[in-house]
């Protein structure tokens, strides 16, 4: 069974930092593309974040280009969101998701086949 | 980017009536296109992908139609298990998500 955890939401500061994590069980970790969505308050989903299955290559939106780094631990089976220099509308539920595949082939992707529980991220002062 | 424009926004239907959902691509996405459910509280679940393959356990009353940049999804009886938001999402240049459609009990 696939499971996906996220961890490290919470409280913090405009300018703050915080990292996320995504650990993966019931599936070859290293062989699938991982993405972070979020979810504002009673708003839609904005993928912001993707990295393909070895690391090599990784998506950012607009929105977070330059303030978010993605990366993976394959050996750990964990994938990572640092979140840097946070405002108040970055405040959503993150999820982490499962590509369906390894990575883009140019800017064709991939459907996200599973989804962890999500975890809250706030910044308030 | 290709914007993603879901219609209704609500849609009131009673148990076992049929429900169609609508989604538009601002452009040509091919068959890169997928269903997602989400129930409050939970995270989405990928019902359909490929414009029309149901991903794994979706039960069959669930079915996606369509190409380029129109596409449907069909609920063929709902159950009361069925009643949350829907999204499309267009994976054919990079990813957006459409902005949802709630199917509400009447």
């Amino acid at each position: 069974e696939v499971q996906l955890l996220e961890s490290g939401g919470g409280l913090v500061q405009p300018g703050g930092s915080l990292r996320l994590s995504c650990a993966a069980s019931g599936f070859t970790f290293s062989n699938y593309a991982m993405t972070w969505v979020r979810q504002a308050p009673g708003r839609g989903l904005e993928c912001v974040s993707a990295i393909s299955d070895s690391g090599g290559s990784a998506y950012y939106a607009d929105s977070v280009k330059g303030r978010f780094t993605i990366s993976r631990d394959n050996s750990k089976n964990t994938l990572y969101l640092q979140m840097n220099s946070l405002r108040a509308e970055d405040t959503a539920l993150y999820y982490c998701a499962k590509g369906a595949r390894r990575s883009c082939s140019g800017a064709s992707c991939y459907a996200f086949d599973y989804w962890g529980q999500e975890t809250l991220v706030t910044v308030s002062s | 980017e290709i914007v993603l424009t879901q219609s209704p926004g609500t849609l009131s239907l009673s148990p076992g009536e049929r429900a169609t959902l609508s989604c538009r691509a601002s452009q040509s996405v091919s068959s890169s296109l997928a269903w997602y459910q989400q129930k409050p509280g939970q995270a989405p679940r990928l019902l359909i992908y490929g414009a029309s393959s149901r991903a794994t356990g979706i039960p069959d009353r669930f079915s996606g139609s369509g190409s380029g940049t129109d596409f449907t999804l069909t609920i063929s009886r709902l159950e009361p298990e069925d009643f949350a938001v829907y999204y499309c999402q267009q994976y054919g240049s990079l990813w957006t998500f459409g902005q949802g459609t709630k199917v509400e009990i009447k």
